[in-house]
């Protein structure tokens, strides 16, 4: 099973990027990575996704070098309303055909004024 | 559109009873799955079905729980005797496509905040 390594926890101020790195030095040919966000007594939201080089979409950004053995979220001009625990997945795939999703400890990213 | 919903949003039960937790996932999504944090823990999976088929269990910590999706459509997981150590955050997930090699974009709902005395 792919195992993800992040920071605890992170502190920035509002207006900065914030760039959030996962390890993850056993992630399989199929595996993809996923980014969720977290807020208290919620469920996780994803943010984004991708296999490998770069992917965009409005919230944020995903960096994947050629190796795959870690990937960069980045945040662009964090709010206050960023606070939250992100976290970091690798795809892996169970037996039988199954998908089982790892969650490691996240990072509890603090944005202050 | 409805997303994923859970229901309690929190129980509180004495140590030995019982305590089924049910979730709604997002229609049409084929997918489900479990997951819970224990205090202080990381989230941990649990299970996965796809439509009404347990298609991975082995996150099922014991035979004290049993997850049904009779259906294929709502899910319940039950906790029968609940003990001290089951307390936390129970949460469910859904997702459509089963095709893919990936887990894709997973919906979760809040969450169902289990205690036990």
């Amino acid at each position: 099973l792919a195992k993800t390594t992040q920071p605890i926890s992170m502190d920035s101020y509002e207006g900065q990027e914030v760039n959030i790195t996962c390890s993850h030095n056993n992630i399989a040919t199929n595996d993809y990575i996923t980014w969720y966000q977290q807020f208290p007594s919620q469920g996780p939201r994803f943010i984004i996704q991708g296999y490998k080089t770069k992917v965009t979409n409005e919230v944020a950004s995903l960096f994947i070098p050629a190796d795959r053995k870690s990937s960069t979220l980045s945040l662009p001009r964090v709010s206050l309303s960023d606070t939250a625990v992100y976290y970091c997945l690798v795809g892996d795939q169970g037996g039988g055909g199954g998908f089982k999703t790892i969650f490691g400890a996240g990072t509890r990213l603090f944005v202050k004024a | 559109e409805a997303g994923v919903t859970q229901f309690p949003s929190h129980s509180v039960i004495e140590k030995g009873q019982t305590v089924t937790l049910r979730c709604d996932p997002i229609s049409g999504h084929d997918n489900l799955y479990w997951y819970r944090r224990v205090m202080g823990k990381e989230i941990k999976f649990l299970l996965h079905f796809v439509k009404e088929s347990k298609q991975d269990e082995s996150g099922m910590p014991n035979n004290r729980f049993l997850a049904e999706r009779t259906g294929g459509t709502y899910s319940t997981l039950k906790v029968q005797p609940a003990e001290l150590e089951d307390s936390g955050v129970y949460f469910c997930a859904s997702s459509q496509d089963i095709s893919r090699l990936y887990p894709g974009e997973l919906f979760f709902g809040e969450g169902s905040r289990l205690t036990v005395l």
